[in-house]
């Protein structure tokens, strides 16, 4: 089976940079993957990281260690409108389709 | 189309009933996954289809889900007998198969009453 933990909720203010970790359990490992989810919104995709690195797209990164079966979303310059759920995801030879972790409810402040 | 499409948007059914839902993928995605996701979790795998054949229905609960893609195109999720456990929303997605992930449609909110 698969299994994935993130913590629930992140508090972070206007401009500031926050890490969003997530550690999996899988048999086999094709890739960690991160979406984001506003409420009432549709999962929209941010990222995916097959290799052992870090995969920067603008204002986000993401990060992945194969070996220590982890890896984090690193959101900078926070704005107001990164408020949202964030999930990651994994994906295997035994489950091709992604299998997501239960998400983190990230809060901007002013 | 230009995004995932899914009808209803919004369906509320008497406990006992039959329901169908409905996805039409981006076209030339050949890969089509169905989802359930309850308030405050992640989305949780159903079905997933590769073309027309359901590559992977392990996370169907039990034989009261049935879904179909018959073209290799549109989508529909069959839920007989429906019970009041069953009030999520339903998401679907396709994909190309590529890095660029998976693109969800917003999701049926189904109520069971």
């Amino acid at each position: 089976g698969q299994s994935l933990e993130q913590p629930s909720e992140v508090t972070a203010v206007e401009g500031a940079i926050v890490q969003i970790n997530c550690t999996y359990q899988t048999s086999g490992f094709y890739g960690l993957s991160w979406y984001q989810q506003h409420d009432g919104g549709a999962p929209t995709f941010l990222s995916y990281n097959a290799l052992d690195g870090l995969e920067e797209t603008g204002r986000f990164s993401s990060f992945l260690s194969r070996s220590d079966s982890y890896g984090y979303l690193l959101l900078q310059e926070l704005q107001m409108k990164d408020s949202a759920s964030y999930f990651c995801a994994v994906n295997s030879p035994g489950r091709r389709a992604l299998t997501f972790g239960s998400g983190t409810r990230l809060q901007v402040q002013p | 189309g230009a995004g995932v499409s899914q009808t209803p948007s919004n369906k509320v059914t008497e406990k006992g009933k039959y329901v169908e839902l409905r996805c039409d993928p981006i076209s030339g995605h050949t890969a089509l996954y169905w989802y359930r996701q309850s308030l405050g979790q992640g989305p949780e795998f159903l079905i997933y289809f590769q073309g027309t054949g359901a590559a992977d229905d392990s996370g169907l609960p039990n034989d009261r889900f049935f879904a179909v893609r018959p073209e290799g195109s549109v989508s529909t999720l069959k839920i007989q007998r429906t019970e009041r456990g069953d009030s999520a929303v339903y998401l679907c997605a396709s994909s190309s198969g590529g890095r660029d992930g998976y693109t969800f449609g917003s999701g049926t909110r189904l109520t069971v009453v």
